[in-house]
């Protein structure tokens, strides 16, 4: 079965400064990996997904993550924050033959301070 | 093309009523799944549906049961109502369920169950 570990609950970090958000995975197979991120009461808003290939993924509003095999990871980053990027993120992996769903992590929340 | 519609947003129910939340797909999508969302818990898969059949089904009691029409509309419907059940129920849309053609979330419904 597949899992998904987000160790950050909760990361703060300054107006322009760069993020990192960390998401590791357990899965068999080659995963297909997502980041979905989440404002208040809203639903979930796809980033960025991985499949194959580059192992580099560009997603929307300038968020990219990195596909690492070796060490079962898929960080999301983002060079420069902005205030309108506090929201809650969350890491997934997707399964297929017969076990297409999503299973996610357990989501870091993101802090902005001016 | 249109996004997700998950009707109604909100709801209010009573502890040992029963609920039916709707979910329209994108239009040409044949896949939704449904999703429990928690501060506890997370979240969690309850449900997919593909071409009306149900093909996965998550950890949850008999209590929650899900439908899909022809045109792909799918509902789920949470009996004997439990003050657990009190959450957000997302559904996320997919052409054919693979996570390779992704998933496209509804804002979801927020059920408060009193």
């Amino acid at each position: 079965a597949q899992s998904v570990t987000q160790p950050d609950i909760h990361i703060t970090v300054s107006e322009g400064a760069s993020l990192e958000l960390r998401c590791n995975y357990s899965y068999g197979a080659t995963p297909y990996l997502f980041w979905y991120v989440q404002s208040p009461g809203q639903g979930l808003q796809l980033l960025l997904k991985y499949f194959s290939g580059d192992t580099l993924v560009q997603g929307i509003k300038g968020f990219e993550a990195e596909f690492k095999r070796s060490q079962s990871s898929f960080n999301l980053r983002k060079p420069s924050v902005h205030w309108s990027d506090a929201a809650e993120y969350f890491c997934a992996v997707g399964a297929d033959f017969g076990n297409e769903k999503l299973t996610f992590g357990t989501g870091t929340r993101l802090t902005i301070i001016p | 093309k249109a996004g997700v519609t998950q009707t109604p947003r909100y709801l209010i129910k009573t502890r040992g009523q029963q609920v039916t939340l709707s979910c329209s797909p994108i239009s040409g999508h044949r896949s939704v799944s449904w999703y429990q969302q928690t501060p506890g818990q997370g979240l969690q898969f309850l449900f997919e549906y593909f071409s009306e059949t149900q093909r996965n089904k998550g950890n949850f009691p008999g209590r929650f049961s899900g439908r899909q029409f022809s045109n792909s509309r799918s509902e789920m419907n949470v009996s004997t109502l439990e003050l657990g059940d009190s959450a957000l129920y997302l559904c996320a849309s997919s052409l054919d369920g693979e996570p390779r053609g992704g998933y496209t979330f509804g804002s979801g419904t927020r059920l408060t169950v009193v």
